[in-house]
């Protein structure tokens, strides 16, 4: 059974503080690894994507990989209230032609002014 | 504003009604997939199509029944549907070279009386 997991929080932060978001998996097969926010009532939005060991830095966001420990994160740096929402990790297990998304079950951050 | 376009946005239907939702997207994208939400879950694939063709159906009922008339456009039949079928159902696309990164539609939201 191929896992994606997640601590649900919440997780409270204060406005301007780094908001700490991690994930595990069990697949070792998996390449690919994505970071989707989902305010309540709207769909999934994709704003972080990793491939590789180590760290991608998209302005406020940083995506930590570590295959050997099965591990990925998200950094958040100068939390807004804006970014208080849930963060679903997901990662591409190989699958098929096109592979398969395999969802934690999120992680909801509150960023408290 | 999303580049994969689902309509309609609400949806309320009985349950002896037929409907469909429909699915949108211009990015040359050439897997599609449906998912349903319910509220304070992650999403649960449905139904992946793969250069035009179904490649994952997971244990759907038959009340569910996907079509994809070109690589454009995907489509949800629904018939006989159940008050436990309520949810968000969300359409989603992507692309072999982008890790299969998916780029989620704004979802339809239907109710069943």
């Amino acid at each position: 059974q191929k896992e994606v997991e997640q601590n649900s929080g919440p997780l409270s932060v204060p406005e301007g503080a780094i908001a700490s978001l991690n994930c595990t998996y069990s697949d070792r097969g998996s390449q690919s690894f994505f970071w989707y926010r989902q305010y309540s009532g709207k769909s999934p939005e994709l704003i972080m994507s990793i491939y590789s060991n180590g760290d991608k830095e998209d302005g406020r966001f940083t995506a930590q990989l570590n295959k050997a420990s099965q591990y990925v994160s998200l950094l958040i740096r100068d939390s807004q209230p804006s970014d208080s929402a849930t963060y679903l990790c997901a990662v591409n297990s190989p699958g098929g032609s096109q592979g398969n998304l395999i969802f934690g079950k999120g992680t909801k951050l509150s960023v408290k002014p | 504003d999303t580049e994969v376009t689902q309509t309609p946005k609400h949806l309320v239907m009985g349950m002896t009604n037929k409907k469909s939702l429909k699915c949108e997207q211009h990015m040359g994208h050439r897997a599609m997939y449906w998912y349903k939400q319910k509220a304070k879950k992650p999403p649960e694939l449905m139904f992946v199509y793969s250069y035009e063709k179904l490649s994952i159906n997971e244990s759907v009922p038959s009340r569910f029944s996907p079509e994809c008339p070109n690589s454009s456009l995907l489509n949800l039949h629904l018939h006989a549907l159940q008050p436990e079928d309520s949810a968000l159902y969300l359409c989603a696309s992507s692309q072999e070279g982008t890790g299969w990164s998916q780029h989620f539609g704004d979802g339809t939201r239907l109710s069943i009386l």
